[in-house]
């Protein structure tokens, strides 16, 4: 595809429940991001990797928020023991350079809205 | 406090008028700046990619301005459209990849 996809559109998790998310970034992009959106807020930063390798997840807000991208492409998103308090869009995005600093735009994708009820 | 800084919060226009959103940022040492128009429902897309040595920077009916002395950016919209509304993130970079966002501008352009 021409974008970042990322699936699914929506999800709705009962509190406890374990789930997955998944990213899709542009082909060949080196870098990927994951931000958390609540509602009226813009973005924040979770975790970022270059190629297959985590290089920054400072902004995991507990050890229940878990990302991979074990060949460099695709990349998952996992939060076990959903709590109400991670209701919010999740945003992935890639970049075709790494770098810190780069001026090289980020393409997001549409996000998961997840609900936790 | 956060570290990106925009004003207003929100904004209502009537369709063909001018705009201007402001972002203030304390981000240190700067990279770049840029500017993100984000549809509901929608990821974020960019309109203006701007680094320390640019003023300014137009994409059609938007430019961008940057004074980095002052740490400040404005984003001035012509002529706007009913498409314009949506939200406007400005994102600063500094020296990491780590972007710091915006809580943005939400703009409503009314007939």
């Amino acid at each position: 595809g021409a974008g970042v996809s990322q699936s699914p559109r929506y999800k709705v998790a009962k509190r406890g429940q374990d789930v997955a998310l998944r990213c899709d970034p542009i082909s060949g992009h080196v870098s990927l991001f994951w931000y958390q959106q609540a509602l009226g807020q813009g973005p924040e930063f979770l975790t970022y990797f270059q190629n297959e390798a985590q290089l920054d997840k400072s902004g995991l807000p507990s050890d229940r928020f878990f990302a991979e991208r074990p060949e460099g492409s695709v990349s998952t998103l996992k939060i076990q023991r959903t709590q109400q308090e991670d209701s919010a869009v999740y945003l992935c995005a890639s970049r075709e350079t790494p770098g810190g600093g780069s001026p090289s735009p980020l393409h997001f994708g549409n996000g998961t809205r997840l609900t936790v009820t | 406090k956060n570290q990106v800084e925009q004003s207003p919060q929100s904004l209502i226009i009537l369709e063909g008028k001018n705009c201007t959103l402001q972002c203030n940022y304390t981000v240190s040492p700067f990279s770049n700046l840029r500017w993100y128009k984000q549809d509901t429902g929608r990821g974020p897309v960019s309109l203006t990619i701007m680094t320390f040595s640019e003023n300014t920077k137009s994409n059609r009916r938007y430019t961008a301005t940057l004074d980095a002395d002052t740490k400040q950016s404005s984003l001035h919209i012509t002529a706007s459209q009913l498409s314009d509304s949506a939200s406007y993130i400005c994102v600063v970079s500094g020296n990491t990849d780590k972007l710091i966002f915006g809580t943005g501008t939400r703009l409503q352009v009314f007939p």
